[in-house]
């Protein structure tokens, strides 16, 4: 899979819009962006994933540069329940058909301030 | 509602011994996969299994063993020969994901367990 670069660490004020990117510059055309969080002593949640197009779901959008050689996760009203880990992972979409493992890399902790 | 479960939440293992990790879902998902995380890093696959009575090595299967004769039960056991079992431990799954190119299941989302976190005594 292809490597994407996060920031080590981002901070917030509650109730403010954030804007986490990820970059990604060796995408290939089938590799799908997906993200994840982590929030302490929990297992990975599932954020949102897109390919091409600006996505967006209960929980955040997705914005999805032109070129697709970066994304940005947007939580539009972040709360104390939003201090996490947020994972950026590319997975391409032509699995060789072997189940498909998740690719973390460190990721960006995300600290919301009251 | 439906979900993953992993159990227990904190085990200690002593030297030579075995200690088996417990994964169930009731997702009603096919493939089913043990994560081991370190602190401050990512996680790295040590089993995967994509159907009942079928299972593959991950990137760091050494000394460990899984079984999968349940679709929603996917135990790890942590062997002795595992030197460095101090860890983080996660199961997840998802949807089967198996097929040629441009599988449109190849893409579908992990759901995780809250983890065990496992010690040495």
């Amino acid at each position: 899979d292809a490597k994407t670069t996060q920031p080590n660490s981002m901070e917030s004020n509650e109730e403010e819009p954030v804007h986490l990117p990820c970059n990604h510059s060796t995408i290939s055309g089938t590799d799908y962006i997906h993200w994840y969080r982590q929030l302490p002593s929990q297992g990975p949640e599932y954020v949102i994933h897109g390919l091409t197009s600006n996505v967006n779901n209960r929980m955040a959008s997705l914005a999805i540069a032109e070129d697709r050689k970066s994304s940005t996760l947007i939580l539009h009203r972040a709360t104390l329940r939003d201090a996490a880990v947020y994972y950026c992972i590319l997975r391409d979409e032509r699995s060789s058909g072997s189940a498909r493992q998740l690719t973390f890399g460190s990721g960006t902790q995300l600290t919301v301030l009251p | 509602d439906g979900g993953i479960t992993q159990s227990p939440k904190y085990l200690f293992r002593k030297e030579g011994q075995n200690v088996t990790l417990s994964c169930e879902q009731n997702l009603n998902h096919d493939a089913m996969y043990w994560y081991r995380q370190d602190p401050g890093q990512g996680l790295r696959l040590i089993y995967y299994s994509q159907i009942v009575n079928d299972f593959q090595k991950g990137d760091i299967a050494e000394g460990y063993s899984v079984s999968r004769e349940k679709k929603e039960s996917f135990p790890l056991t942590v062997t002795s020969a595992q030197k460095n079992p101090t860890a983080f431990y996660l199961c997840a799954s998802s949807i089967g994901n198996w097929g040629g190119a441009f599988n449109r299941y190849s893409n579908q989302p992990q759901h995780f367990g809250d983890g065990t976190r496992l010690s040495i005594l």
